[in-house]
């Protein structure tokens, strides 16, 4: 049964520029969120999509937008890259009453 | 959001009990209590979770003591490969975003 899959894994940008990156869920699971993780932090909730609508949202500015396919997969996309956007992107999945499982991340550098 | 208060560090040796306590002096009553084990450069992986008193899985438990204001992880018998990062965190299962902390970082030593 394969877990929660994220690509790519590595990623190298340069400001102005805009990524995508993208997340399978763990099969069963129909709930998808993403967390920014900064060197030496916890991770920080950027949003949680359900139904293909995003459902919660944390304090990421605009720049920051998603979308969840039919097949509960989904996509993170940043635009206008920022240096300080450089970070560790998790995706978790989850189904009601049930923990969250994360991915191993996408390493992202902005130069 | 209930706010989450763990050490910031603990050192131990291999082959020891670890113990790591938290303190969640706000929690709400649907939240339930969840660890999770940070390795560098990976997801954090979910150890165990619990709603009240005592919960054990094949690689820990968790003790919760009545007033649910705080809980603690029990790591028996550490090896090296221990050595994380672990995480308290309270709130709702499933669906709820999850705050996270700076966390815990244990050393396990030979």
């Amino acid at each position: 049964d394969a877990g929660v899959t994220q690509s790519p894994t590595h990623l190298i940008k340069t400001r102005g520029q805009q990524v995508t990156l993208r997340c399978s869920p763990k099969s069963g699971h129909d709930t998808v969120s993403w967390y920014q993780q900064a060197l030496g932090q916890g991770p920080q909730f950027i949003f949680q999509y359900y139904e293909e609508e995003e459902r919660q949202r944390g304090n990421f500015p605009d720049r920051f937008s998603g979308h969840q396919f039919p097949n509960y997969s989904s996509e993170l996309n940043v635009n206008a890259l920022l240096l300080g956007d450089s970070a560790l992107y998790l995706c978790a999945s989850s189904r009601i009453d049930q923990p969250q499982h994360f991915g191993d991340g996408t390493r992202l550098s902005i130069l | 959001l209930a706010k989450t208060t763990q050490p910031i560090s603990m050192d131990s040796y291999e082959g020891q009990e670890v113990n790591i306590t938290c303190s969640h002096n706000n929690i709400a009553t649907n939240d339930y209590i969840t660890w999770y084990q940070q390795f560098p450069s990976q997801g954090p992986r979910f150890i165990i979770q619990g709603y009240k008193t005592k919960v054990t899985n094949e690689v820990a438990s968790l003790f919760i003591p009545a007033d649910r204001k705080s809980s603690t992880l029990s790591l028996p018998r550490v090896s090296l490969s221990d050595t994380a990062v672990y995480y308290c965190l309270v709130g709702e299962s499933g669906y709820s975003t999850l705050t996270f902390g700076k966390g815990t970082m244990l050393l396990v030593s030979p």
